[in-house]
This record gives C-alpha cells, structure tokens and sequence, in this order.
C-alpha cells in the first residue's frame, strides 16, 4: 500500500514552455503533499506543502508565481513550472502525507520523480 | 535550527556488514526514517524509529537511536550488491516538515 505515482518521468522542452507534473496517491488520501527539488548529488530541497482545499505553502526564496501548485482533490496535488527557463532543469520529487485519523505521524511516500531538461 | 547531517560515502564489500550513521539537532523529534534512492528513482522508505525506541530491526536491517546524543544508524547485514543506493536520514519535528540529509552513498563492491 501507501502508493505515489508521478507523471510524467521525464519531459525535455524549449525555453518558455510551461509543463505540469502530477502527484497522485494511488490507494490512500493525502490531505498534505509535498514538492521537492533535488540537484544532482545533493539532497532534497522542499519547494513547497500542499494542501488539499486551500493555498499551498512555499518555502523562502521559491517563487509562487513561478511554480502553481494546485491540490484540488484528496488524491492529485499538481505543480506547473510556468515559462521554463534551462536554470529550471532539474529532478523534481513529490510526496503524499497518508491522512490518519488521530495525529499524523506517518512518514512520506515518494513518487518517483520527474527529471526535467530545459533546452 | 533543524539540522541532519550524515556522512556522504561509504564503500563496503558485498556481505560485509554496512553501518551508516546520521546525527540530528532537533531534540523534539517524533519520528526518524530512513529512505533509501537508487539512481533516477524517487525515495523508498526503508524504515523508521520512533523517537521513544532505541531499536528497531526489521529483517536485514537494524535501526538504533542514542536520543541523548541524537544520534540514528542504520546497519545493514550481508550487504550485496543492490544495496548500492544513496541512503537518507530524516526526522519529523513536532509539526509536519520532514528534514532530511545529504544521503550517504553506499558503495558494494563485488
């Protein structure tokens, strides 16, 4: 169980293309979900918290403008990167937080990440 | 603030037993994990200890937390082969956020 779909896996475009990536949580509700940036070699950086119904959070120094992230459902949240820019090329990960009745101290089920080439 | 830190290289030989260590600085975490990449693939969840625990083993894998000095390792028996993968430390502060590592690569050599 606890499955994370991310769609597509790769997408390579021209500069000023904006591409849109989908996270669904496949077998459980997420009222939260997450978007990463990862470089290569290095960690995980947190873009921003998603929340199912309302505005989604944004980690300092992440334009909102810049990457739309919409959670209209329990169990799709997406990100578009809007006007993509080669500095934008990146492995961009998402992850679903299983709603739990009770508390939430349940750990993060990962999709398995998109790499995106800007040209 | 929150911090992670974890060596970021480890070379082993395949069934030798593989010790990756991570050290944490929010001493109000609830729960720590370790989530293991392989190249081009988004994080799998290997495991994870709450913060009351000391141990946890599960198959292969054994997962010990010194909560005084926030210190986590995860030991792994007879590793082989496809346990090469990069391995993240993570915690979960008393809210939502999840603060992960650098990742330690784990090498196995044949």
């Amino acid at each position: 169980g606890a499955v994370v779909s991310q769609h597509p896996s790769r997408v390579i475009c021209k500069s000023g293309t904006s591409v849109k990536i989908e996270c669904r949580s496949l077998d459980f509700q997420a009222t939260t979900m997450f978007w990463y940036r990862q470089f290569p070699k290095q960690s995980l950086m947190l873009m921003a918290t998603s929340n199912e119904g309302s505005k989604a959070t944004y980690e300092q120094g992440v334009e909102k403008d810049k990457f739309l992230i919409n959670h209209a459902s329990l169990t799709l949240s997406t990100l578009t990167v809007t006007s993509a820019h080669p500095e934008d090329s990146s492995f961009y990960i998402c992850s679903a937080l299983r709603d739990r009745v009770g508390g939430n101290n349940q750990p993060q089920h990962f999709g398995d990440g998109t790499r995106l080439s800007i040209l | 603030g929150e911090d992670v830190e974890q060596s970021l290289f480890l070379s082993v030989r395949e069934g030798d037993s593989s010790v990756i260590n991570c050290t944490y600085t929010d001493s109000s975490s609830t729960y720590l994990y370790w989530y293991k990449q392989e190249p081009g693939a988004g994080l799998q969840l290997l495991t994870y200890i709450f913060s009351n625990m000391d141990m946890k083993q599960d198959q292969r894998l054994t997962v010990l937390l010194n909560k005084k000095d926030k210190h986590l390792s995860l030991r792994i028996a007879d590793t082989q082969t496809g346990d090469s993968a990069i391995y993240f430390c993570a915690e979960r502060t008393g809210g939502f956020k999840t603060i992960f590592g650098a990742g330690t690569r784990l090498f196995v050599k044949a």
